[in-house]
């Protein structure tokens, strides 16, 4: 079974442009997370989508947006890149119901110029 | 405002000793997570637990549930076991599926 997927696995981008960032989930996984893991900082919580909607949503400015696909895979966009917005971020999946373990990709090295 | 706090933040132990890492929420959980993060950065859930104690392997996850309180333990702990390990919660109400964390406990183990 292939575990939770992300791409592209570096993102080199300069101030004021635009990133998208994929996820994959596990099949039959209909919850996506994202997640902000900054230099020196803990994991921060982003976005949760399920079923197409947006469930929840992190203490991040609106720049910060994403969507889920009919088939459950995700993008996440930052628009008007600033340099604190270079980051770790970390997809996880899980089946939706209360309290299931979540499953993590490897990341999208995000880097500001 | 809900915390998750972790301690020690960094913890050097020898091969073979007995480990402890502990994680403290201050509000009502649904459920609490143990994670371990290696250096490349790949997270891999450990425990998932609302009650009482799981073990798998070396590893032994406890919760409190009335002390707010839960316990990683590593067992006979190995040069492999250096990680990042890092408690997280799931909170009631809308926010029940994303997972607040704590600050995460670097551990390394000497051989």
């Amino acid at each position: 079974e292939a575990g939770v997927t992300q791409s592209p696995t570096h993102l080199i981008k300069t101030r004021g442009q635009q990133a998208t960032l994929r996820c994959s989930p596990i099949s039959g996984h209909t919850s996506v997370y994202w997640y902000q893991q900054a230099l020196g900082l803990g994991l921060q919580f982003l976005l949760w989508y399920d079923e197409g909607e947006e469930r929840n949503r992190g203490n991040f400015p609106p720049r910060f947006s994403g969507r889920q696909f009919p088939n459950y895979s995700s993008e996440l966009n930052v628009n008007a890149l600033e340099l604190e917005d270079s980051a770790l971020y970390l997809c996880a999946s899980s089946l939706w119901a209360a309290n299931q373990p979540q499953h993590f990709g490897d990341g999208t090295r995000l880097s500001i110029l | 405002k809900n915390e998750v706090e972790q301690s020690p933040q960094n913890l050097t132990a020898q091969e073979g000793e007995f480990i402890t890492i502990n994680c403290s929420y201050s509000v009502g959980i649904s459920a609490l997570h143990w994670l371990q993060q290696h250096p490349g950065g790949g997270i891999v859930s450990l425990f998932m637990l609302s009650s009482g104690k799981k073990k798998h392997g070396r590893l032994i996850a406890t919760i409190n549930i009335q002390e707010k309180h839960s316990s990683l333990h590593i067992t006979a702990s190995h040069p492999r076991d250096s990680a990042v390990y890092i408690c997280a919660v799931n909170y009631g109400g809308g926010s029940q599926g994303n997972l607040i964390f704590g600050k995460g406990t670097k551990l390394s183990v000497k051989p």
